[in-house]
């Protein structure tokens, strides 16, 4: 079973800072993603990364695939109160379809 | 569009029991996964049905068991309910079972086992 390592666990930090999340393997993956996710609620899909060293923008969030599809980051700019949630990611195994491995989640929260 | 629906939202059961958990995903969605995501962890894998085959089992024991009806509705069924199967239990519709078919997710089954 493949394991994928997010870090920070948790994050507090203040409303217009930046800030990035690591999620890492030592094994490599068809394709990786992002999700966040709300108190009482299942995760939302914000980003689907595919190809090695692929850059992804959603507004002010940036998402990150390695260059061997091993690991990802997510990085934020000027992070706003809306941004808090659980930030988690989640590897496609090679040959394992949309079959998830997902990371232990990042807690973020942007105090205003 | 309705999203991935699954009842019922909150469960209550005791050691030993069994129970079962629907989901009833979005039309047109043709597979079904389940993930079981304890307080404090990401979610962990228990099964995928596409076509309503089983198309992959996680490291669960055989107490857990599902299944896909023709209308790719699903349950999930957990039997000789233990303390550490308290956990929300996901439901996640894709179109396909392909790498690049996006999982959209309910918002889960809150289980509590006493």
């Amino acid at each position: 079973t493949q394991l994928l390592e997010q870090s920070p666990q948790f994050l507090s930090i203040q409303e217009g800072e930046n800030l990035t999340v690591y999620c890492n393997s030592s094994s490599v993956f068809s394709s990786l993603q992002w999700y966040r996710q709300e108190p009482g609620e299942g995760p939302v899909l914000l980003v689907t990364v595919v190809t090695g060293g692929e850059v992804k923008k959603l507004k002010r969030l940036t998402f990150q695939f390695g260059d061997a599809r091993k690991d990802s980051s997510l990085h934020i700019t000027a992070a706003q109160p809306g941004d808090t949630g659980l930030y988690l990611c989640a590897g496609a195994e090679v040959n394992a379809g949309n079959m998830l491995t997902f990371g232990g989640g990042t807690r973020l929260m942007v105090k205003p | 569009d309705a999203g991935v629906t699954q009842s019922p939202t909150h469960l209550i059961k005791t050691r030993g029991q069994h129970v079962t958990l629907r989901c009833s995903p979005i039309s047109g969605h043709k597979s079904v996964s389940w993930y079981q995501q304890v307080l404090g962890q990401g979610p962990q894998f228990i099964f995928q049905y596409y076509e309503k085959e089983e198309r992959g089992r996680g490291n669960f024991p055989d107490r857990f068991s599902a299944r896909q009806f023709p209308n790719y509705s699903s349950e999930l069924n957990v039997n000789a309910l233990l303390l550490g199967d308290s956990a929300l239990y996901l439901c996640a519709s894709s179109l396909g079972a392909g790498y690049n078919s996006p999982l959209h997710f309910g918002n889960g089954t809150r289980l509590t086992v006493t």
